[in-house]
């Protein structure tokens, strides 16, 4: 069946560090979104990609698509304490990854 | 506007008894979900309701029911708790299958569990 699988599972980085998730798909996906939950929260939508290589950014994430739309990258530059919490790719529209937990020491 | 809203917040059964969470979404989406989040899973779909009308099983529904009361409500049924249901559930909706956006708007959460 569809699978979305992340790695890593947790990555705990020093303030200022950055920080790459990684998903990928079995199969090619239509579009892929990814979300954050903060420990104890729920998940917040952050952005969609759609298109084959695409490249989004938001402040200090940047978010990939890959070429073949079988995988996506979520990359935080210089991570801050208020990037903890748990980052969720989604594709299928509703299977999501198990999710890259990011621990942050001030 | 209040989003997505879950009721109770925390819930603690003994197994066996039954249970419905409640969700409500004020913002005029088409489908909601029901997935629960368990340490190490992330999160899977236990029904889904694309339309008002309409409800379809998602990757675990065993031991589960809902219902799609109105266009803003969509419940989830335990009726017979077992521990393996120990878990937190959350209610999800967005706009209609039809729009290329997928984003999803997740309630608070209902943190259940089964002695």
């Amino acid at each position: 069946g569809q699978q979305v699988m992340q790695i890593p599972q947790y990555q705990h980085v020093q303030e200022g560090e950055d920080f790459t998730t990684y998903c990928n798909s079995s199969t090619t996906l239509s579009n892929i979104q990814w979300y954050k939950q903060r420990p104890g929260g729920h998940p917040v939508f952050l952005i969609q990609l759609v298109k084959s290589g695409e490249v989004k950014k938001q402040k200090r994430l940047t978010f990939q698509f890959g070429e073949a739309k079988k995988n996506s990258s979520l990359h935080i530059t210089a991570t801050q304490t208020t990037d903890v919490g748990t980052y969720f790719c989604g594709g299928f529209k509703t299977i999501f990854g198990a999710g890259t937990r990011l621990f942050v020491k001030a | 506007n209040a989003g997505v809203t879950q009721t109770p917040k925390f819930q603690v059964l003994k197994t066996g008894q039954s249970m419905t969470l409640q969700c409500a979404q004020d913002m005029n989406h088409n489908s909601m979900y029901w997935y629960r989040q368990d340490p190490g899973m992330g999160l899977r779909l236990i029904y889904y309701s694309a339309s008002e009308g309409t409800t379809d099983k998602g990757e675990v529904p065993n031991g589960y029911n809902v219902s799609r009361l109105n266009k803003r409500e969509f419940s989830l049924r335990l009726e017979s708790a077992a521990p393996s249901q120990t878990s937190v559930y959350f209610c999800a909706s967005s706009e209609s299958p039809s729009i290329s956006s997928y984003e999803q708007y997740f309630g608070p959460g209902t943190r259940l569990t089964v002695t």
